[in-house]
């Protein structure tokens, strides 16, 4: 059971490198979710998609850009790194509406911007 | 103020207490909620919703109180597995829907 496919699970990047990272789930589900959550802190939407072809911003999408071609795939593209984007990335995804539960997250993405 | 709050702990408790924490939100239009468990440098997983009449799975019981504005998480008999760092989620729908995430609390059972 795949469930939610992050990659990769590290990366360190220098400033203004750009990068993608990918997520994939196999489980059919149209809505997905990109979050970030900083050391001690609580998970903050970056940008979230209720279907192919729909995007949507979340709290937090400044420097980051995501498209939605297809139902399994949802990357999240990082333009120009800047430290303040350090941090753990996860993807989700859930069956129904926006916010409605479960929603299954991937392992994360741990990106550090020097 | 933070939309949604949750003591941060850590909440340190022997094996086979009982542990209650709440969780304020400041969005009257809240509409759902859930809590969440994250065990350390892992995903959230989703441990229950959380239903106006209050809801019960096992040993977690979870409760909503509209007029305060908070939820709450009880454990009972609690497990040295059931050390995690808990997460309160509260959606609110309007014209653009939010979810928001509480920074969690910390939980650490001992023997």
């Amino acid at each position: 059971n795949a469930g939610v496919t992050q990659t990769p699970k590290f990366r360190i990047l220098k400033i203004g490198q750009s990068m993608t990272l990918q997520c994939t789930q196999d489980m059919n589900h149209n809505y997905m979710y990109w979050y970030r959550q900083d050391p001690g802190m609580g998970l903050k939407l970056i940008y979230y998609s209720v279907g192919a072809g729909i995007t949507d911003k979340g709290e937090v999408p400044n420097g980051y850009n995501v498209s939605r071609s297809t139902t399994e795939d949802f990357p999240l593209r990082l333009e120009l790194a800047a430290p303040s984007q350090t941090s753990v990335y996860f993807c989700a995804s859930s069956t129904t509406g926006v916010g409605n539960q479960p929603q299954h997250f991937g392992d994360g993405t741990r990106l550090s911007i020097l | 103020r933070k939309e949604v709050e949750q003591d941060p702990g850590p909440f340190n408790v022997p094996e086979g207490a009982t542990v209650a924490f709440n969780c304020t939100y400041s969005n009257s239009a809240s509409q759902s909620f859930f809590w969440y468990r994250q065990d350390c440098r892992k995903e959230p997983k989703l441990l229950m919703s959380v239903y106006s009449s209050g809801n019960e799975d096992g040993r977690f019981t979870a409760q909503l109180n509209r007029a305060s504005q908070y939820i709450s998480l009880l454990i009972r008999d609690s497990k040295l597995s059931d050390s995690a760092t808990y997460l309160c989620v509260v959606t609110v729908y309007s014209s653009a829907s939010k979810i928001i995430f509480g920074s969690g609390t910390r939980l650490s059972i001992r023997p």
